[in-house]
């Protein structure tokens, strides 16, 4: 079963707007990740979050964490053609360390 | 960071068939290892958790006969699929989780897409 649900399920921009996903979770992690996928390609990481962590920042990527929530927040500022693509939050199942996926969001940024 | 590397990219076999992918851990050492399956527009669902030395842990509806599951050293597993149908056609991702890591990190391979004909 899903652990992680990305919110929204589809997102357009234009170009040089913030984009910004949300990723709830159902039982207690010890780290989140984020990954983004290119149409038929790989998933690329992006940045884990350790459930002692609340905030981090890799260059115009922003990801937040709320344990209390359950939930996490990607955002990317200043969005570019090149973004397009599903970003996926994955977690692990607390104390199984088994990661799994949410559906993703279909990100479209217009150039 | 840590590196997962799969092999081979795509694939296309005939049906029938039995095609091998193979996840290797690049820079560290992976007791466990994961396998995924993504259909086109969907999401990953695990397949099976594959640790080294030990019987895989299949997901509750994958069939253990059909997808074969090695995991004979600390840096790689093996993904057999065996007399492959049309319907196997996915895309097959792993990931292996560092062993050292305090906080079990995961890192994911690129993704092997296999199309059966």
């Amino acid at each position: 079963s899903q652990q992680g649900e990305e919110d929204p399920q589809a997102l357009s921009i234009q170009e040089g707007e913030n984009a910004t996903m949300n990723c709830s979770y159902k039982t207690s992690i010890n780290n989140l990740q984020w990954y983004r996928q290119n149409s038929g390609r790989g998933l690329v990481h992006l940045i884990l979050i350790r459930s002692n962590e609340r905030e981090k920042h890799s260059g115009r990527l922003r990801v937040t964490l709320d344990t209390s929530k359950k939930s996490s927040s990607l955002l990317i500022t200043a969005s570019r053609a090149a973004d397009t693509a599903s970003y996926f939050c994955a977690t692990d199942r607390g104390g199984s360390y088994i990661p799994t996926f949410g559906r993703g969001t279909s990100l479209i940024v217009h150039p | 960071g840590a590196v997962v590397s799969q092999h081979p990219s795509w694939v296309i076999c005939k049906s029938g068939t039995s095609v091998k992918i193979e996840c290797r851990s690049l820079d560290f050492q992976a007791t466990t290892m994961f396998w995924y399956r993504q259909f086109p527009k969907q999401s990953l669902m695990l397949m099976a958790t594959s640790n080294e030395g030990s019987k895989a842990t299949y997901e509750q509806g994958v069939e253990k006969d059909k997808f074969l599951i090695n995991h004979a050293s600390l840096t790689l597993s093996t993904l057999t699929v065996t007399s492959a149908h049309p319907e196997d056609s996915s895309f097959y991702i792993c990931s292996a989780r560092e062993s050292e890591s305090p906080y079990n990190e995961q890192f994911f391979g690129p993704g092997t897409r296999l199309t059966v004909l």
